[in-house]
């Protein structure tokens, strides 16, 4: 069955770095788009970034573009959300999410990482 | 970035009612919308796709209407298990955005 573990997440002062990982196991890795998702404690969700199944493309939400990068290794089936210059408004919960390459954006979620920047 | 705006933000209904959740997008997104239902604690969870396609698995009460900017999720007979907080989200296009959500509590 399918399975993405999110790990990473803590707490980082403002202006820090973090970098999450998201192991996927139960399906071919290397031939879907991954997400990732983030919700800030109490409020919605937010789209922040999507790699292709190669890693030749990717899109960003303004809120993150220039600080964060979606990257991916095929070959050890985890994906990547590297973070830097992280603010206080960054704080949430973080999951990554499989495109299933069809009808609809996500078809399999983690269940989250969370992250904290505070001073 | 198109624009989802969802209303009303929060609704106070009975088991058993009839409830309608509308989203509008600031620019056309032909029937790129789907609903997600999201409980405390947990992933969302899809529900509608194609702005009226119903996900697998997921009760024949929910369905969804809509094309172009405007968009419309109903719950037909609310159960106990449907009280959580519902979201649409275009994928039109990058940025993919979601509306602000729907709270749905009993009165």
């Amino acid at each position: 069955q399918v399975q993405l573990v999110e790990s990473g997440g803590g707490v980082v002062q403002p202006g820090g770095s973090l970098r999450l990982s998201c192991a996927a196991s139960g399906f071919t890795f290397s031939s879907y788009g991954m997400h990732w998702v983030r919700q800030a404690p109490g409020k919605g969700l937010e789209w922040v970034a999507f790699i292709r199944y190669d890693g030749s493309n990717e899109h960003y939400a303004d809120s993150v573009k220039g600080r964060f990068t979606i990257s991916r290794d095929n070959s050890k089936n985890t994906l990547y959300l590297q973070m830097n210059s992280l603010r206080v408004e960054d704080t949430a919960m973080y999951y990554c999410a499989k495109d299933p390459n069809g009808d609809y954006p996500f078809d399999y979620w983690g269940q989250g990482t969370l992250v904290t920047v505070s001073s | 970035a198109i624009r989802m705006t969802q209303s009303p933000s929060s609704l106070s209904a009975s088991t058993g009612d009839r409830v309608t959740i509308t989203c509008r997008a600031s620019q056309g997104i032909s029937s790129y919308l789907v609903w997600y239902q999201q409980k405390p604690g947990k992933a969302p969870k899809l529900l509608i796709y194609a702005a009226s396609t119903l996900q697998s698995g997921v009760p024949s009460r929910f369905s969804g209407s809509g094309s172009g900017t405007d968009f419309t999720l109903t719950i037909s007979c609310l159960q106990s298990e449907d009280f959580a907080t519902y979201y649409c989200q275009q994928y039109y296009s990058y940025p993919l955005t979601f509306g602000g959500g729907t709270k749905v509590e009993i009165k």
